[in-house]
């Protein structure tokens, strides 16, 4: 069974430009959260979806930002405009359930904004 | 506002010995901590879940506590080998959807 799946694994991108994430849940996993990983801090959560849902997306930037998860495909967040500010490990999590279920991470994709 | 710490951002022991961490909550009541396991350029692996109305849950060498009266999860390494070294993050849920994590607990055991 393979286990949640980021692509890219690393991403190069310029001021101004557009980084595009994806991350495919593990088979039977419905329930995916983005998470964003600063040098010397913690994970902190940006968005929880469901297929062709966003349950919460509160920790998510208003702008410039956004998240999907489409019914056919892998989920996919979206940095327009990117800063170097934007530059982090994006990590994406996967569950059978709501935040009460264990949740499987992926590798995680480090994005660098030159 | 809801905040979960960890205090200790480093801890170095020798090997066989016991490594307690700490993760403690202030300004709200989870429902649940997790423990993860996360090593250098990789996403963080689940290894336990105890619930509120749970004092304690072991799995093989780990073990984890739950104390609602002193608001402190301890996640306990028995016999702890140079494997072990990693950084524990300890996690709970925030308002019933996703998990809000502390910065992390960094092990490093000696042999």
């Amino acid at each position: 069974n393979a286990g949640v799946m980021q692509n890219p694994r690393h991403l190069v991108r310029r001021r101004g430009q557009e980084a595009r994430l994806r991350c495919s849940p593990m088979k039977g996993h419905s329930h995916v959260y983005w998470y964003r990983q600063l040098p010397e801090e913690g994970l902190k959560f940006m968005v929880y979806l469901q297929k062709e849902n966003i349950i919460d997306e509160s920790g998510m930037p208003k702008e410039r930002f956004s998240a999907e998860f489409p019914k056919e495909g892998p989920s996919i967040l979206r940095i327009q405009q990117v800063v170097r500010g934007d530059s982090a490990a994006y990590f994406c999590a996967s569950s059978p359930g709501r935040a009460d279920y264990e949740q499987y991470f992926g590798p995680g994709t480090r994005l660098t904004v030159t | 506002s809801q905040k979960i710490e960890q205090n200790s951002e480093a801890l170095n022991i020798q090997e066989g010995k016991t490594a307690t961490l700490t993760c403690n909550y202030t300004n709200y009541s989870p429902a649940y901590l997790q423990w993860y396991r996360q090593d250098p350029g990789r996403g963080p692996v689940f290894l336990l879940l105890i619930r509120e109305n749970e004092k304690e849950k072991r799995k093989e060498r780990l073990k984890v506590t739950f104390d609602t009266t002193l608001k402190q999860s301890l996640f306990h390494i028995t016999a702890s080998q140079p494997a072990d070294s990693a950084t524990y993050l300890c996690a709970s849920d925030q308002a019933g959807t996703a998990l809000i994590f502390g910065k992390g607990t960094t092990l490093s055991v000696s042999s």
